[in-house]
């Protein structure tokens, strides 16, 4: 059984670039949400995909936004990007929605400049 | 939407002793409680969770206690070990709206040997 996994594990940007992080879900899992966890914060809820659609998103701009492929994999694309951007963005998988729980994935460390 | 806070953000115990971790939740339809653990640079790990239909969970020297009246859920370890200290997050999500996770601030536990 793999795990979850996200690439590149740490990247830097420039104020204004577009970045894309990726993700490939654990296998058997079909949901995949993202978060964004600055340093010495809990992790904010970003959006969520099931099935490759979007089920739920939390409270960022719409320069955020994602893709869940039918293998489950996913993709967070992220425009127009902010100082304030520089975070860890994890991934997470789970079965049936989230139901049984995430697993997390050990995150790309964004950083602009 | 829901809010999780957590108490304490930092908390030193002597190896051997009890630490509790505290949290409360504004949104009474959520149902699902889960505990993480987060080393430094490294993916939040599960340790413990627990649903609303259970009043108390344990597992060996983890344990959960909810109180959905008062919207509060604490995290007890008991015999606490140097191995142990690392940031806990807890965290709330309600079924009906695909789980998506609240998380508390996170408390750094240090065990001093």
């Amino acid at each position: 059984e793999t795990g979850v996994t996200q690439s590149p594990t740490h990247l830097i940007k420039t104020r204004g670039q577009q970045v894309t992080l990726r993700c490939s879900s654990q296998s058997g899992h079909n949901t995949v949400s993202w978060y964004q966890q600055a340093l010495g914060q809990g992790p904010q809820f970003i959006f969520q995909y099931y099935r490759e659609e979007e089920n739920g998103r939390g409270n960022f701009p719409p320069r955020f936004s994602g893709l869940q492929f039918p293998n489950y994999s996913s993709e967070l694309n992220v425009n127009a990007l902010e100082l304030d951007d520089s975070a860890l963005y994890l991934c997470a998988s789970s079965q049936q929605g989230g139901y049984y729980g995430y697993t997390f994935g050990s995150g790309t460390r964004l950083t602009v400049v | 939407g829901e809010n999780v806070e957590q108490h304490p953000s930092t908390l030193s115990v002597q190896e051997g002793d009890s630490a509790v971790i505290k949290c409360t939740y504004s949104d009474s339809a959520s149902n699902y409680f889960p505990w993480y653990k987060q080393e430094l640079g490294k993916r939040p790990q599960l340790i413990i969770d627990i649903r609303s239909n259970v009043g108390e969970k344990k597992d060996q020297r983890i344990a959960v206690t909810l109180n959905k009246t008062a919207k509060h859920f604490s995290l007890h370890i008991t015999e606490t070990q140097p191995e142990d200290s690392a940031v806990y997050f807890c965290a709330a999500s309600r079924a009906d709206t695909g789980n998506q996770f609240y998380f508390g601030t996170g408390t750094s536990l240090t065990v001093i040997p």
